[in-house]
Formats: C-alpha cells, structure tokens, sequence
C-alpha cells in the first residue's frame, strides 16, 4: 500500500519562513506525481493551493510557492501570516489512483 | 462561478448502503473535460480520495475501497451520485465532491470543493 508521508506538525514565527514537505513510499516524487497542496482550516473544506507541482491557483497568495525538493514535493511559505496556521496536505498521483498525505498542522507562534 | 454540494443522510446504520448526491454548477459533463470527484475526512483524521468519474462515463476508484463503491453521474440534472455498500462505523467522515481538471490518465488540479456532508455510521 501507497503511503505519503508528511511532516506532522511545524511551527513558525510570524514573517518566517517555513517549508514542508511531501514524500512517498514508492521512491522520489517526481512532476509525474503532478502534485498538489490544500490548506484546511477548523470546520472548513480543504482550500487548493499548488497544482501540478508549482502552479498557484488564481487565488493563492503569493508567499506560497511548489517546488521539489531532495525527491520530495515541497511547500514553502514566505513571510508567514496568522492566517496561514492550518492544516496543509498533499496530493498525489499513482497511475489513475490518488493518494492524500497525512497532513501538516502549521503553528504561526 | 463554480459551486458544488453534498447531500445524503446524516445517519446510516451499519451494513446499509450510502447513497451521496453531489449537485455542481458552472460546468457541464456532457461537455470535454469535466470530472468530479469524491473524498472523504474521518474526524480528526487525514483526506482520503475515494473515486472519480469523467465526462465520458470513465471511472476510477480508491482500489481499497473499490468493492464497496460506485459513482454515476446525470448530466441532465448536474449530478454526480457515490454509492457505498455495507458501510461500517469507520465510515463515518466527511464526505466532500470535487471539480478536478484532468487530462488522460491523471488529473493536475483539484481546485473546487463542496462544504462537504458529515455522515455517521451507528447504529
């Protein structure tokens, strides 16, 4: 079985800079894995991110950004807000199946 | 403006089968590219992705779960429906639809979530 491993928690201070990252089981992510990332907050449906590795949706501020990283996909947040203390996942793919990471839970401290 | 909704039964007991309906606007699947997905999220846990169906009638499931379910969907009515069969208290989640944009095998973006629908399996 497919596992994507993802930091469990991290915490940043206001104005830093936090990455996380996004591994799998099945060797190095590559853009084959087209990548996503989805923030979600308390009582709320998960919000995309990053797609296909380092596009931003329309509405994705721009201190966030996709990259890959020592054959992990990587989410880096520039210059961290309060608001950005959530819960962040990663999405890839394997051959017509999807699988989700575990989840990061961001502290902004 | 693309907006998608769940709906279905809040309650279900075990062994019962789980039917959700999905009702989207802002995108046809009568028409190329459009796919629509669900996922779910147990309380406090993780996402996991459960099945997808194509605007050509292709379908993919999450393999472990692939037994229990089925997805249809009604273009005629902008509806994407996820059966699941013999459903068991571990089941109990939040049950999201999802616009994906795909192309062949895969799909590169996920970006448009329902509210979601919180179902509990008890009896």
């Amino acid at each position: 079985q497919t596992v994507v491993t993802q930091e469990p928690s991290l915490t940043v201070s206001p104005g830093g800079t936090v990455t996380l990252t996004c591994a799998s089981s099945t060797g190095a992510v590559t853009t084959d894995y087209y990548p996503n990332w989805f923030q979600q907050k308390p009582g709320q449906a998960p919000r995309a991110l990053i797609y296909s590795t380092t596009n931003r949706h329309s509405w994705t501020p721009a201190r966030f950004s996709g990259s890959l990283l020592g054959g992990k996909t990587a989410l880096t947040l520039s210059g961290v807000q309060p608001e950005d203390e959530a819960e962040y996942y990663c999405l890839l793919h394997y051959g017509g199946a999807w699988v989700f990471g575990g989840g990061t839970k961001l502290t902004v401290l | 403006q693309i907006t998608l909704k769940e709906s279905g039964p809040t309650l279900v007991k075990p062994t019962q089968t789980l039917t959700l309906t999905c009702t989207f606007s802002g995108f046809s699947l009568s028409a190329g590219g459009g796919t629509v997905g669900w996922i779910r999220q147990p309380p406090g846990k993780a996402l996991e992705w459960l099945a997808l169906i194509y605007w050509d009638d292709y379908k993919r499931y999450n393999p472990s779960l692939k037994s229990r379910l089925t997805i249809t969907k009604d273009t005629s009515k902008n509806q994407v429906v996820l059966t699941m069969t013999n459903v068991d208290p571990v089941d109990t989640a939040t049950y999201y639809c999802v616009r994906a944009f795909c192309g062949g095998s895969t799909c590169q973006s996920w970006p448009y979530w329902g509210q979601g629908t919180l179902v509990i399996v008890s009896s």
